[in-house]
């Protein structure tokens, strides 16, 4: 099974910050990840898929880079809406899997 | 306007059973994947069960497979989890959610999820 391995947990950032959140897979998954955001209490939303394209509707302040194995999620100047927690997903073979999320909170 | 609607959940003793169901509007059903992922308190974000669009396939996370079965009824574009021989760790609020097929946008819609508690 592919691990999905997520850093950092946490993070204190500030409005206006860029923030970056790494996710690592534990085999090569080519472009086969997705990243979501979640408040409490809510459904996941996503906003990214392929590593790179940007779901409809979602600001272009959030972008996704990487393939194979490293990859990144970067909000590029943090908006009081995005105090959330953040997850990627690999969806490159059975089992899908999670990484542990990252929790963004306000400084 | 696109529906998701989780239903079933409740409380359960360990060992016993229950149903859920995900009724969908607002799409073309038949042309979607449905997912179940599930959250349990506190923790991360876990994919449980997947039926392909035409139910020719299913997928279960090890956890799960034997004790829970995904199904599909295009009639009344819902989706089922089976689920029996419930443990403490099964308790969870439990997604369902999309993927229309061929794409890879994963996840593209999302219902408020239900709840599940295993417990006596």
């Amino acid at each position: 099974d592919i691990q999905m391995t997520q850093s950092p947990s946490s993070l204190s950032a500030s409005v206006g910050d860029r923030v970056t959140i790494t996710c690592r897979a534990s085999q090569d998954i080519r472009d086969n990840l997705s990243w979501f955001q979640q408040t409490p209490g809510k459904a996941p939303k996503r906003l990214i898929s392929a590593a790179s394209i940007l779901a409809s509707g979602v600001p272009s302040r959030f972008s996704g880079r990487g393939s194979g194995t490293q990859f990144t999620l970067t909000i590029s100047s943090l908006q009081p809406e995005d105090f959330a927690t953040y997850y990627c997903l690999h969806h490159n073979n059975y089992p899908l899997t999670f990484g542990g999320g990252t929790k963004v909170e306000i400084k | 306007e696109v529906q998701v609607v989780e239903s079933g959940g409740g409380l359960v003793q360990p060992g016993g059973s229950l149903r859920l169901s995900c009724a969908t509007s607002g799409f073309i059903f038949s042309d979607y994947w449905v997912y179940w992922v599930r959250q349990a308190p506190g923790e991360g974000l876990q994919w449980v069960a997947t039926i392909k669009e035409d139910g020719s396939e299913t997928y279960y996370v090890d956890s799960v497979r034997g004790r829970f079965t995904i199904s599909r009824d295009d009639a009344t574009k819902s989706v089922h989890l089976q689920m029996s021989s419930l443990t403490a760790e099964d308790t969870a609020v439990y997604y369902c959610t999309t993927r229309r097929a061929m794409s890879r946008l994963y996840f593209d819609y999302w219902g408020q999820g239900t709840l599940v508690t295993v417990s006596s």
